[in-house]
């Protein structure tokens, strides 16, 4: 069965960075394209970007440029999502979904960022 | 930027039909999706490319998308569809409406 399973909950300082990671099972990883998506505490869905591997493509959230980077390591079956220069304003729950050709079906369980001094 | 306009909340009768409303310029001519989240657990897709519901879903899911706005539909409303809604579509980026609280009451 597909499953996603992201790394475990993080704190972090302002200023630093932070490495979410989603490692897929149950399928073939190439083949389907991975999204990030975050979630503040008692707010909405915020779409970050996706990556897909074959081709190789990244779009990114306008606001986001610049300060987020999703890498894949397909030997590996995981995907990465790196953010920098948090801020409070990054904590949320993160999460990956796996990305079909029209829908976005399987999601994992979601990580927690915290950003605190 | 491209925006989704959701209502914040809809309240609904056991049994009867809730609508939700995701408000966007020429909507119709992009395909949406819609999510629903329960607390403290990830989303769902229950309707996708307009209208076509995920293996797994109840038939009393449906959607529809036409001119600036889409609409999910749950018939017959049950107590276990009481949950955050989203909408979502595809301009040069994936965007999300802002979410509307279904309340079964």
């Amino acid at each position: 069965q597909v499953q996603l399973v992201q790394s475990g909950a993080e704190v972090k300082k302002p200023g630093a960075s932070v490495k979410v990671s989603c490692k897929a099972s149950g399928y073939t990883f190439p083949s389907y394209g991975i999204s990030w998506v975050r979630q503040a505490p008692g707010q909405g869905l915020e779409w970050m970007g996706w990556i897909t591997t074959y081709p190789a493509y990244t779009n990114y959230a306008q606001k986001l440029q610049g300060r987020v980077t999703m890498t894949t390591d397909t030997s590996t079956s995981t995907a990465y999502m790196e953010l920098r220069s948090l801020t409070s304003d990054d904590t949320a729950v993160y999460y990956c979904a796996r990305v079909g050709s029209s829908l976005v079906d399987y999601w994992g369980q979601g990580t927690l960022v915290t950003v605190s001094s | 930027s491209y925006e989704l306009t959701q209502p914040p909340s809809v309240s609904v009768s056991p049994g009867q039909t809730a609508s939700i409303t995701c408000s966007g310029d020429k909507l119709g001519d992009k395909y949406v999706c819609w999510y629903q989240q329960k607390p403290g657990q990830s989303p769902v897709v229950v309707i996708y490319q307009d209208n076509k519901r995920p293996s797994g879903i109840p038939e009393r899911f449906s959607g529809s998308n036409s001119g600036n706005t889409a609409t999910l539909t749950i018939s017959g409303t049950q107590a276990m569809d009481e949950a955050d809604y989203y909408c979502q579509a595809w301009d040069s980026r994936r965007v999300f409406g802002g979410g509307t609280k279904l309340t079964v009451l």
